[in-house]
This record gives C-alpha cells, sequence and structure tokens, in this order.
C-alpha cells in the first residue's frame, strides 16, 4: 500500500474550516484515500473516501489533486468535538477485506 | 442497528499470562479485523476473519491468535504475555461484498495491561 504523509498537529478556530493535508505521492492507480478520525479514548471512525473525484457528504469534503499525489479533508465548520487525531490512508478498493495501515496522523486541536 | 461491542473494557495481566478479548461485530457484518494500538501510535492491524478462516495477518507473532464463530462475532487470544503488548485492542466489522466500499467500523477498543 502507498505511504501517506501527514502534519502531526494542526490548530483551528471554532467555527471556521479545517484543512488538513495528506501527501501520497507513491499512490497506485487503483488506490483509493480514506479517511478516518479517533477521538480521545475511542475506536477510530470512518469519515469519507475517494479515487479522483471530489467527495462530499454530510461529515466532510474531501479534494484530491488531478494527479492524485495529495489530498485536503476539509470540515467546514470546526467544532470543539471535531478535536481528534486524523487518519489519511490509501488502499486499493476491494470486495473482499482488507488492513488499514494507520500512521500517527494529523491531531487537530480546534480552539473556542 | 447495535454496533461493535468489545468486553472487557480493561483488563490487566502479569507476564506470561494468557488473555482473551472478545469481539461482537455490527449487525449484518461478515468480516472482523483486529488492530493494536500503543499509546501515541496509530492502530497496526494484526489479522482479519472472514467467514470463519483467517484473511490476512499482519506483523505479529503466532503467539497472537484469533477465532471466528458462525455468527461473526470473533475473540482474540494472546499467550505468554509481554510488558510491550500493553495497548489498545481494537476490533473492526465489515461487510465485504462485491461493489461495496467495505467500510470499517471499530468497537471502543479493550486496555490491555500487562505488568
Amino acid at each position: 500500500d502507498a505511504k501517506t504523509t501527514q502534519p502531526p498537529s494542526m490548530d483551528c478556530a471554532e467555527g471556521r474550516a479545517a484543512n488538513l493535508p495528506c501527501n501520497h505521492s507513491t499512490i497506485s492507480g487503483n488506490e483509493y484515500v480514506y479517511w478516518y478520525r479517533q477521538i480521545h479514548s475511542q475506536g477510530p471512525q470512518y469519515i469519507i473516501h475517494g479515487l479522483k473525484n471530489n467527495e462530499t457528504n454530510e461529515m466532510a469534503s474531501l479534494i484530491i489533486t488531478e494527479d492524485r499525489k495529495s489530498s485536503t479533508l476539509i470540515l467546514p465548520h470546526a467544532t470543539l468535538r471535531d478535536t481528534a487525531v486524523y487518519y489519511c490512508i490509501v488502499r486499493p478498493y476491494s470486495n473482499s477485506g482488507y488492513a488499514l495501515n494507520f500512521g500517527k496522523g494529523t491531531s487537530l486541536l480546534v480552539t473556542p | 442497528e447495535t454496533g461493535v461491542t468489545q468486553s472487557p473494557t480493561h483488563l490487566i495481566k502479569t507476564r506470561g499470562q494468557q488473555v482473551t478479548l472478545r469481539c461482537s461485530s455490527q449487525s449484518g457484518h461478515n468480516t472482523v479485523s483486529w488492530y493494536q494500538q500503543a499509546l501515541g501510535q496509530g492502530p497496526q492491524f494484526i489479522f482479519q476473519y472472514y467467514r470463519e478462516e483467517e484473511n490476512g495477518r499482519g506483523n505479529f507473532p503466532p503467539r497472537f491468535s484469533g477465532l471466528q464463530f458462525p455468527n461473526y462475532s470473533s475473540e482474540l487470544n494472546v499467550n505468554a504475555l509481554e510488558l510491550d503488548d500493553s495497548a489498545l485492542y481494537l476490533c473492526a466489522s465489515s461487510l465485504a461484498v462485491a461493489g461495496a466500499s467495505n467500510e470499517q467500523f471499530f468497537g471502543p477498543g479493550t486496555r490491555l495491561t500487562v505488568l
């Protein structure tokens, strides 16, 4: 699986957009970009995934560059409850089982 | 629809002992994965079970073993516990179906402390 690089930490003011970057320069054509987050003392939570088109759901938006070598997760109006570690993961899309290769992620702190 | 549950929530063992952790999958899911998360690190994949068979394994020694039952619940067994086995153990369930995106849904974890 392709390796990802994320900044270790970021701050964001409550109510502002949080933009979390991820580099995945070795991504293969059949690999998707997935984002999970982990709030303190809880299990990771799925946020969103995409292949090459931008994606949006009720939680966030995912912007993938045209060359697919990087992406940005956007939380449009961050709240204090969005304080968590955010993991960017690339993996092949498969109809069978797969392992998620978590790195260290980005620790996002949302401040009042 | 019930989510992924794990038991116990906390556990304290001593070196050399054996431990069994349990996981109940989300309703309708047929695949269970186990992860180990050391303090300050991201989760590390241990192994995955699909339809009661091991379907992939990470870089963990054979003293880490597992089972999946016909109702898709699962157990993680660790023999000869070492101090470094102290971690949060996470279980995740998913539905392996052609055409599905197969998101993994995680339980709250079991915190294991080895003294």
